[in-house]
């Protein structure tokens, strides 16, 4: 069965980077869009950007345009976000989330990395 | 950038019926799409397009979308349905093209 497995909680320091994997399993990797959408504590859902099968294309949105970066590895079946000069309004968990075949919804979606941001 | 707009909280009974609204501008023109997040849980997809089920998920929920309004039903609604509810559309905006709805908590008595 399609599955979407992140990397564990991070504890970061305001200013730095931090960088959560997304292993995929279950489908043909290189066939999906990917998405990543964050969750502050106690609020919505918040979409951050997307990458494309090949890793050669992404659409951030504008919130985050000059923090995020997103990646992929074909090889490993995984794809990355970094985000950069994180600050505590930044604490939330992360989600993968892939791009359903329609491709405007999200049909499975990672577990979820909780990344704290904390001096 | 486009904004959709949910109740925060709804409560129902035990077999009774659920109906979770989400505003927009002009929304039936968009397809809209609905997920269900349980406490502690990753969101999960129960109506896509409007009124399609994934498998797997129980004939009760359904979903319907006209005018400025959409819709997720839950019919005959069960403790394990307690969970936030979010709806979503992509739209043309550039900038933030796919858009969640604010929320809505149900809670079943």
């Amino acid at each position: 069965q399609v599955q979407l497995v992140q990397s564990g909680a991070e504890v970061k320091k305001p200013g730095a980077s931090v960088k959560v994997s997304c292993k995929a399993s279950g489908y043909t990797f290189t066939s999906y869009y990917m998405h990543w959408v964050r969750q502050a504590p106690g609020q919505g859902l918040e979409w951050m950007g997307i990458i494309n099968p090949s890793g050669t294309s992404t659409t951030y949105a504008q919130k985050f345009q000059d923090r995020v970066t997103m990646t992929r590895d074909t090889s490993t079946s995984t794809v990355y976000m970094e985000l950069s000069s994180l600050r505590s309004e930044d604490t939330a968990v992360y989600y993968c989330a892939r791009a359903a075949a329609g491709p405007h919804y999200f049909d499975c979606w990672g577990q979820g990395t909780l990344v704290t941001v904390s001096s | 950038s486009y904004v959709l707009t949910q109740p925060p909280s709804l409560s129902v009974a035990p077999g009774k019926t659920a109906r979770i609204s989400c505003g927009g501008n002009n929304i039936g023109s968009k397809s809209v799409h609905w997920y269900q997040q349980k406490s502690g849980q990753a969101p999960i997809l129960v109506i896509y397009y409007d009124s399609d089920r994934p498998s797997g998920i129980p004939e009760r929920f359904s979903g319907s979308n006209s005018g400025s309004t959409a819709t997720l039903t839950i019919s005959r609604v069960e403790a394990g349905d307690e969970a936030d509810y979010y709806c979503q559309v992509w739209d043309t905006d550039n900038d933030h093209p796919y858009v969640f709805g604010t929320g809505t908590k149900v809670t079943v008595l």
